[in-house]
């Protein structure tokens, strides 16, 4: 089985540039989440989504990020414009339970370095 | 106060002694928790759940839940240089969320 899928692995932009990352959930996992991660801190979250609905979305910068998931499966974070403090590395998780669950499975994560 | 605090590592152990890996947390009414590795420059992978008190093993993996006290606790018996990796506790909140600590780096030698 496939697990979850995030391109690119490694995004280099200039600040102000726009970015866009992609994941792919595995399959039948309904609920998804895309967390970011800061060198040697844990993953914060940003969205959380269960199906189509955006369920958690309270910690997501809604000024310069933005996150969609239209069909129930896939789905694409952005960032316009991109900061230098946006460097981070950005995970896609799924999870075959719905709520609140901490039995999530991640993709290899998207490295984001914003000159 | 940070929800979910971890010892501050990095934590060096030899190879086949005791790991103990620490967490606290500060909503009372967190009912889950959970233990991911992380290793360098990969993501974190699910290793241990726990959701009620006392002890939880698998395999050289026990998780500890206490619950009254706001601890969880992970030891890792007979630790191999494999073992080396960031350890992340993570907890879901009564406010709906998983939060994460900040890890703890273990390093055991050979």
């Amino acid at each position: 089985e496939a697990g979850v899928v995030q391109s690119p692995r490694y995004k280099i932009i200039e600040k102000k540039q726009p970015v866009a990352f992609w994941c792919n959930p595995i399959s039948g996992h309904n609920t998804l989440y895309w967390y970011l991660q800061n060198l040697g801190q844990g993953p914060e979250l940003l969205i959380r989504y269960e199906n189509e609905e955006a369920v958690d979305d309270s910690q997501l910068p809604k000024d310069r990020f933005s996150a969609e998931r239209l069909k129930g499966v896939d789905s694409t974070l952005k960032i316009q414009p991109a900061e230098l403090g946006d460097s981070a590395v950005y995970l896609c998780a799924s999870s075959s339970l719905a709520g609140v669950t901490g039995e999530l499975f991640f993709g290899e994560g998207s490295r984001l370095t914003v000159l | 106060q940070k929800e979910v605090e971890q010892n501050s590592g990095p934590l060096s152990v030899p190879e086949g002694a005791i790991a103990s890996l620490n967490c606290t947390y500060s909503d009372r009414g967190s009912q889950s928790f959970f233990w991911y590795r992380q290793y360098s420059g990969k993501s974190p992978e699910l290793i241990m759940s726990i959701y009620s008190n006392g002890d939880k093993e698998d395999g050289r993996f026990t998780a500890q839940l206490n619950k009254a006290s706001q601890y969880v606790s992970l030891l890792i018996r007979d630790s191999q240089p494999s073992d080396s990796a960031t350890y992340l506790c993570a907890v879901a909140t009564s406010g709906s969320r998983l939060t994460f600590g900040e890890g703890t780096q273990l390093t055991v030698n050979p």
